[in-house]
């Protein structure tokens, strides 16, 4: 099985500041044959589902704010989220979608400080 | 609008067993892949089972398999969990997820879950 393992647990950072989580596979989830990492990352605000935000590592969704962004390859990768909104506040996720079982990581809490 | 609406949840004893349902609308349910996903309370995100667009092949996380089997009915525009032999630990909020159309492994659209507690 692939392990995520997101860092940090959580964050506060302060309005208009940036914020960025990390996430680490315990194996490259790059796909050698189209160059592709299969890797996505989901917003789950309080009360909500998840959302999906980013895949590929670094595509985001349609009608998701370019303050998001998704960078990395292989087995590490980073959500920077540039300037942080008040509707920011939520818990990210990353999942690989490589090989089965599909894997997310733990979760990343952001708060407003 | 396009949105996934689960039932089904609800009390249940261990050993017992529970029928969940997902409803689609606003897409061509038949096109996508399907899946479940569930949290436990206050707990992360664990992928659950999967089933391709004509319900041709299925695929479980480990604590499950041969528990929880997943169909669809593309005719009805339904997805189904079946959860027999139902544990303690499978306590948690299950939602329907539909897969991305590139790429099924992936989850564009979520329904707003329903809530399993297996407790006696």
């Amino acid at each position: 099985d692939i392990v995520m393992t997101q860092s940090p647990d959580s964050l506060a950072v302060s309005l208009g500041e940036r914020a960025t989580i990390n996430c680490k596979s315990s194996q490259s989830v790059l796909y050698s044959s189209n160059n592709e990492n299969y890797l996505g990352w989901y917003q789950q605000k309080p009360g909500q589902p998840p959302k999906l935000l980013i895949n590929w590592a670094s595509t985001r969704e349609s009608g998701v704010p370019d303050r998001f962004s998704g960078s990395g390859s292989g087995t590490d990768f980073t959500l920077t989220i540039s300037s942080l909104q008040a509707e920011d506040v939520a818990v990210y996720y990353c999942q690989q979608y490589l090989s089965t079982p599909l894997t997310f990581g733990g979760g990343t809490k952001v708060e407003i400080q | 609008e396009v949105q996934l609406v689960e039932s089904g949840g609800g009390l249940v004893q261990p050993g017992g067993s529970l029928r969940l349902s997902c409803e689609p609308s606003g897409f061509t349910f038949s096109n996508y892949w399907m899946s479940w996903v569930r949290q436990a309370p206050g707990k992360g995100l664990e992928w659950v089972a999967t089933i391709k667009s004509d319900g041709s092949d299925k695929y479980y996380v480990d604590s499950v398999k041969g528990r929880f089997p997943i169909s669809r009915d593309n005719a009805k525009n339904s997805l189904y969990l079946q959860m027999n032999s139902l544990r303690a630990e499978d306590t948690a909020v299950y939602y329907c997820a539909r897969g991305a159309l590139r790429h099924g492994w992936h989850f564009d659209l979520w329904g707003r879950g329903t809530l399993v507690i297996v407790s006696s």
